[in-house]
């Protein structure tokens, strides 16, 4: 099955810096790739993703970018703010099929 | 568009007893659903992919007979925590996806076995 892989655990940032959280995976087959903000207690939020056939995607201060061959994919946050503090979660998987997590990154961005 | 809820949002029971955990797809209808369940600080982890009108896949490890799931509808699953005990107390999250390749998540249930 599919092994997700994802670092840091845990990022702080101070407001205003970049974050950039880095995953993993193992079966080739994989052709989706969200990621999901999840706040405390609360549900996960897709905030982007990315299919096997793009190498990268913006959507304002967030992007995604996508290795295939390396099998690692990853989020940049730009020009961070205090609101971006969460849990962040990548997944993989086969289109419409179960999603396999990382094991989330605990990013605090500091006033 | 593409909401999806869960009930109860939060439960507290009896060791010993079952309880019962609920996922609606409100504005689509949904074949496939699934069950995670997270621990504090931890990631999502999949327990089973509920099918509609066929019986559950369940995950490595995931006991079959404890969790029970039933997809009775193309709007609703539901997940029955057997014979609950304090090490089943955690938080349980449904998803569903609108035919896209994306899932979206419920509220998450907070289930606490005393």
């Amino acid at each position: 099955g599919e092994n997700v892989e994802q670092h840091p655990s845990t990022l702080s940032v101070q407001e205003g810096d970049s974050a950039v959280i880095k995953c993993t995976y193992s079966d080739s087959a994989s052709n989706y790739f969200p990621w999901y903000k999840q706040e405390l207690g609360k549900r996960p939020q897709l905030i982007i993703d990315i299919r096997s056939n793009v190498g990268e995607k913006k959507d304002q201060r967030i992007a995604v970018t996508l290795n295939k061959t390396a099998k690692h994919f990853s989020l940049h946050i730009t020009e961070t703010q205090p609101e971006d503090s969460a849990v962040y979660f990548c997944a993989a998987s086969k289109t419409s099929n179960q999603f396999y997590f990382g094991t989330g990154t605990s990013l605090t961005v500091i006033p | 568009g593409a909401v999806v809820s869960q009930h109860p949002s939060r439960v507290i029971c009896k060791s010993g007893t079952s309880v019962k955990i609920e996922c609606r797809s409100l504005d689509f209808q949904a074949t496939t659903m699934f069950w995670y369940r997270q621990f504090p600080k931890k990631s999502l982890m999949l327990m089973a992919t509920s099918n509609e009108g066929s019986k559950a896949t369940y995950e490595q490890g995931v006991e079959k007979d404890k969790f029970l799931i039933n997809h009775a509808s193309l709007t609703l699953s539901t997940l029955t925590v057997t014979s609950a005990h304090p090490e089943d107390s955690s938080f349980y999250i449904c998803s569903a996806n609108p035919g896209t390749d994306t899932q979206y998540f419920g509220p998450g249930t907070r289930l606490t076995v005393l």
